[in-house]
């Protein structure tokens, strides 16, 4: 079976673009978070999807938004990049809203220069 | 605020060595709790869970037992391999009654040499 899938796997942006993140969830999976990871530390929690609805965000800027499609795949952007905003984006699916058994993807490095 | 704090890395043992990750929460009620491993250049994985005090989660070896007298929740294995290498994540939900947010500590870097 796959797992979450993430695209792309390395970006590079400059500050001040904009950049948009893809996540497709396990199959069967109706649930897709996003996590931020800074290097050395543990991942940070920026948003839930459940049944295309916004279920929980984490404390992070206006900047960042994500949708969650029929398909509950899901999208997360960034506008306004910053020096700050490099990380590793992580992407986990779960059955259910409250569902706390997450299974991530390999993640998006964004490196912003 | 909630919140979960894992003991300094790197920890670097030699191979059939004992190990032992310590990590602590605070909460609000009775969280579930994780622990997550992250393998270099890769996503993470859930190596074991607790949902109840007092639970033991098992996996691959490992051990942790929720103690909810000592908020803790520590990571052991009684013989390591260099296959073991790599950065661990305790976790804890939320509690929330409608997200299924993580909280994570910072991680710990294990380093098991032959």
């Amino acid at each position: 079976d796959a797992g979450v899938t993430q695209s792309p796997t390395h970006l590079i942006k400059t500050r001040g673009q904009h950049v948009t993140l893809r996540c497709s969830p396990i199959s069967g999976h109706k649930s897709v978070s996003w996590y931020q990871q800074v290097l050395g530390q543990g991942p940070q929690f920026i948003f839930q999807y459940y049944e295309k609805e916004e279920r929980g965000r984490g404390n992070f800027p206006d900047r960042f938004s994500a949708r969650q499609f029929p398909n509950y795949s899901s999208e997360l952007n960034v506008n306004a990049l910053l020096l700050g905003d490099s990380a590793l984006y992580l992407c986990a699916s779960s059955l259910g809203q409250i569902s706390y058994e997450q299974y991530f993807g390999p993640g998006t490095r964004l490196t912003v220069t | 605020g909630d919140s979960v704090t894992q003991m300094e890395g790197p920890v670097t043992l030699s191979e059939e060595a004992f190990l032992t990750i310590n990590c602590t929460y605070t909460a609000t009620g009775y969280p579930s709790l994780f622990w997550y491993v992250q393998y270099p250049g890769e996503g993470l994985q859930l190596l074991l869970k607790a949902t109840k005090a007092d639970d033991k989660g098992s996996n691959k070896g490992f051990e942790a037992t929720y103690r909810k007298e000592t908020t803790s929740f520590h990571l052991e294995k009684g013989s390591v391999q260099v296959s073991d290498s790599a950065v661990y994540f305790c976790a804890r939900g939320s509690g929330s009654s409608n997200t299924g947010k993580l909280i994570f500590g910072q991680g710990t870097t294990l380093q098991v040499k032959p």
